[in-house]
């Protein structure tokens, strides 16, 4: 079964500084990767997902992640962070029998 | 087009009791998931529905059950409650099996207290 590997539980960031979260997949197959974001009292949304071809995917609200199969990585950044971006983000892989397999979250606060 | 709906939003109960949740997915959405997120073990997966069929499930007790109907709509029952089942139990659809598309839809989630 595969698993998904979020380095750091809290990221805090300065509004206008680069926003990077920290994803790791362990795989044997080209995974499908994904990204979802959670604004407090809401449920998760989908920012982005890898699934095959171009290893730089874009998202919404101006995130990007790419694929590094070298690495096992999938790492988000975002340029310049916002004071709206400040939610819990979510790392997940799709498993061999289509199970969808989220990571532990990376919270991110910014300061203004 | 409406989203995911989850009632009730929250609810209190008492450790013994039995709780039923429900969640109506998105029109023309086949595929249900049930999640449970709690702030010490996160995101765990509960189980996948699609055409009134569970399809995957995660390592939880038999207390832990759901349902799919025809017109795709799912509930899940937890029995016998304890107070670790405090949690917020969130639904997601999907148009085919989560896995495949990765593409969830989830609801705002129903917030259980258990005293």
């Amino acid at each position: 079964a595969q698993s998904v590997t979020q380095l750091g539980s809290h990221v805090s960031v300065s509004e206008g500084a680069l926003v990077l979260l920290r994803c790791n997949y362990s795989s044997s197959v080209p995974p499908y990767l994904f990204w979802y974001v959670q604004y407090p009292n809401q449920g998760l949304q989908l920012l982005l997902k890898y699934t095959t071809g171009a290893t730089l995917v874009k998202g919404i609200n101006g995130f990007e992640a790419e694929f590094k199969k070298s690495e096992t990585s999938f790492h988000l950044t975002k340029p310049s962070a916002h004071m709206s971006d400040a939610a819990e983000y979510f790392c997940a892989v799709s498993e061999d029998d289509y199970k969808l397999s989220f990571g532990a979250g990376t919270t991110v606060t910014v300061r203004a | 087009k409406a989203g995911v709906t989850q009632t009730p939003r929250y609810l209190i109960k008492t450790r013994g009791q039995q709780v039923t949740l429900s969640c109506s997915p998105i029109s023309g959405h086949r595929s249900v998931s049930w999640y449970q997120q709690t702030p010490g073990q996160g995101l765990q997966f509960l189980f996948e529905y699609f055409s009134e069929t569970q399809r995957n499930k995660g390592n939880f007790p038999g207390r832990f059950s759901g349902r799919q109907f025809s017109n795709s709509r799912s509930e899940m029952n937890v029995s016998t409650l304890e107070l670790g089942d405090s949690a917020l139990y969130l639904c997601a659809s999907s148009l085919a099996l989560a896995g495949l598309t990765g593409e969830l839809f989830f609801g705002e989630g129903s917030r259980l207290t258990v005293l």
